[in-house]
């Protein structure tokens, strides 16, 4: 069963801090992907990454940064939060290969910046 | 910019049929998908057309009109359970760059 997996269901952190939130993929995905969802404005993609070391920005990049350093494992980071990213973070994967269209999503993580 | 419109709302009663439009305007067009996602879950991907015409799953169909830039959803036999929002998402690169629309609310009575 495929699986996409995030480190945390709810995060609380206060103005300021870096926040890592992390996603781990077990199906040999090429492609990560980190959105944020907020009511009335769907998915927003902020970045994503086809390969390992590599990232693109997404619609969002503005006061977060990537790290893909494994394959399976895609880590957002917010340098330094603020309450306008209080949010849910909705990480997903896909393949390259054959069902390339369908994108894989975790449970996602809902940040709450404080 | 990139631009995807649906209604936010449809409500409906069990086993009677829905259809959820999708209008598009993006910078790139490589197909329409469209997800299902309901309270506290993470979406799920239900149908993807690159190509005009209509695609058959079950008892969703997903219909395509690159001409007119515009899609639809189209759900038959409707049940309890598929009360969700549904969102459409333009593919607009080769990195399978997606734009989601905003969400359709579905909600389904007895």
């Amino acid at each position: 069963d495929v699986k996409v997996t995030q480190s945390s269901r709810y995060l609380v952190k206060r103005t300021g801090e870096k926040v890592f939130l992390e996603c781990v993929q077990d199906m040999d995905h090429e492609n990560m992907f980190w959105y944020r969802q907020d009511p009335g404005l769907g998915l927003r993609l902020i970045y994503f990454s086809y390969d390992v070391k590599m990232k693109e920005k997404g619609d969002i990049p503005e006061g977060y940064s990537v790290s893909r350093e494994k394959k399976e494992r895609f880590s957002l980071i917010l340098e330094s939060a603020s309450t306008n990213q209080t949010s849910m973070y909705l990480c997903a994967s896909s393949t390259t290969g054959r069902n390339t269209n369908e994108q894989f999503f975790g449970p996602g993580t809902r940040l709450t910046v404080l | 910019g990139q631009s995807l419109e649906q209604p936010s709302e449809v409500t409906a009663v069990e086993g009677a049929i829905v259809q959820i439009n999708c209008t598009y305007q993006t910078s790139g067009f490589y197909g329409l998908s469209w997800y299902q996602q309901h309270d506290g879950g993470a979406p799920t991907f239900l149908s993807y057309n690159a190509l005009d015409g209509l695609e058959e799953t079950g008892r969703f169909s997903s219909f395509l009109s690159r001409s007119d830039s515009y899609g639809y959803l189209l759900l038959q036999e409707l049940q309890m359970k598929d009360s969700a929002s549904y969102f459409c998402a333009v593919r607009v690169s080769g990195f399978q760059k997606l734009v989601f629309g905003t969400g359709t609310r579905l909600l389904v009575s007895p």
